[in-house]
């Protein structure tokens, strides 16, 4: 199992906040993920890395920034949180190729 | 647009009996495939995979079966336990794209009855 922790675990904000959700890894993998999970969706991309300092949009980035200045962690920040931004947060890392992504225990975020 | 699709939302099988699990992918440049399984209030946990080149992949009682002309993969469980009750999500690959990036499938819930 690959050493992966998020925090918060939990969080209640209000909308216009600002939010970051912090990952640490301890398995020295190059690439790291954050995924959101809604009902219906299944767990969507929000941004990953390939390396420290080198990230890249996924599918729903929008309101989402990223940065990744050590292989161990990867911040995800909520510039201006909204409703539609309560949900389900799960960190991912992986060594890349033909590897599985491991996960995160995930976290709950909710937005008044 | 979703690339990846799991179009039964949930499962109901007698403990004992056989689970399967589908799911159906758009995208030809998918070659690596993948299932997890989630547990309320966890992560998703990596159960088994399939590369393009095989048909077939077994491990213990989960087998996935991946049938590329049709773009269809589907999961075995043999026998299902009260312990597999969770949700299971399809993942797809395109290993020669950037990121290593996984595509899910909205998953299925899976109820094992005593």
């Amino acid at each position: 199992d690959a050493g992966i922790t998020q925090s918060p675990r939990h969080k209640v904000t209000e909308t216009g906040t600002p939010v970051t959700l912090r990952c640490h890894q301890t398995e020295n993998h190059r690439y790291m993920y954050w995924y959101r999970q809604d009902p219906g969706h299944g767990l969507r991309l929000i941004h990953y890395s390939y390396g420290v300092k080198d990230t890249d949009k996924g599918e729903v980035s929008d309101g989402y920034s990223v940065s990744r200045s050590k292989t161990e962690d990867f911040l995800l920040t909520l510039e201006s949180a909204t409703s539609s931004q309560t949900s389900v947060y799960f960190c991912a890392t992986s060594g890349g190729g033909y590897n599985e992504q491991f996960f995160g225990p995930g976290t709950r975020l909710t937005v008044l | 647009d979703q690339q990846v699709k799991q179009n039964s939302p949930s499962l109901s099988v007698q403990e004992g009996r056989i689970s399967i699990l589908n799911c159906d992918y758009t995208n030809s440049m998918f070659d690596y495939f993948l299932w997890y399984k989630k547990y309320p209030a966890e992560g998703p946990t990596f159960l088994i995979s399939i590369s393009s080149i095989k048909d077939k992949n077994e491990d213990g009682r989960f087998t996935v079966f991946l049938n590329k002309s049709a773009k269809h993969l589907s999961l075995h469980i043999v026998p299902s336990q009260p312990g597999d009750s969770a949700v299971y999500f399809c993942a797809a690959s395109a290993t020669a794209a950037a990121g290593n990036k996984l595509t899910f499938g909205g998953g299925t819930r899976v109820l094992v009855k005593p």
